[in-house]
């Protein structure tokens, strides 16, 4: 199972209300990243988690707030976003170190209205 | 940080036709993968490949890790390679950043 599964598949927010993105993968992938994609342009690091802990944040605004509470799952807390936070957000799963395989979900669909 | 550059940027083909896509990296890496980007937006995996050649089919992948480059062949092209490819790397310094090229949009017209 190579599977990285993201909820939900769309979602459409109002810049005051607060919502949660989720990613879970069960391939036993100690390393979950967050990405952020905007139209025709490559994925973009948000975060990593490395063992459950926060080992990167790009320098990310904090009305974006990640979340492992173990080692399947990955959350992405949205408050307050604005219009321009609208993009394709992906998660992303692999095992920490160098020779390393990344698998990513199919992607949240996030509009900020 | 790592600079990966992806050519061409863009590539128009008709159906049955092969094509080659390049992908040049700025420092000695770990990992490099080739991903496949479908219309709604999945990143699927085609080749994990940090050296060497591989083959999947009508795909097939090559990197030089000394020369810092790498290579994928598409043959007899379908309208379902449609889509934009990825090239990414896990540089030497960093084993948890992976540094994306800027993709090359494919269009296989029938």
């Amino acid at each position: 199972d190579t599977e990285v599964t993201q909820t939900p598949k769309h979602l459409v927010m109002g810049m005051t209300n607060k919502k949660s993105l989720k990613c879970e993968q069960h391939m036993g992938h100690r390393a979950m990243y967050w990405y952020k994609q905007k139209a025709k342009k490559p994925p973009e690091l948000m975060f990593v988690y490395s063992y459950e802990k926060l080992s990167i944040n790009e320098s990310v605004p904090s009305r974006f707030s990640p979340e492992c509470p173990n080692s399947s799952l990955l959350n992405l807390h949205l408050h307050a976003l604005q219009p321009e936070d609208s993009a394709l957000y992906l998660c992303a799963s692999s095992h920490p170190g160098k020779n390393t395989e990344a698998f990513f979900g199919q992607g949240t669909r996030l509009t900020v209205v | 940080g790592i600079q990966v550059e992806q050519s061409p940027p863009d590539l128009i083909l008709q159906e049955g036709a092969n094509s080659t896509l390049r992908c040049n990296f700025s420092d000695s890496v770990n990992n490099l993968q080739w991903f496949h980007q479908n219309p709604w937006g999945q990143l699927i995996n085609l080749f994990y490949i940090p050296s060497g050649t591989k083959q999947n089919g009508r795909l097939s992948a090559t990197t030089v890790a000394t020369e810092r480059y790498s290579l994928l062949y598409i043959s007899s092209s379908q309208t379902t390679d449609s889509g934009v490819y990825f090239c990414a790397v896990l540089p030497g310094y960093n084993f948890n950043k992976f540094y994306f090229g800027s993709g090359t949009k494919l269009n296989v017209k029938p």
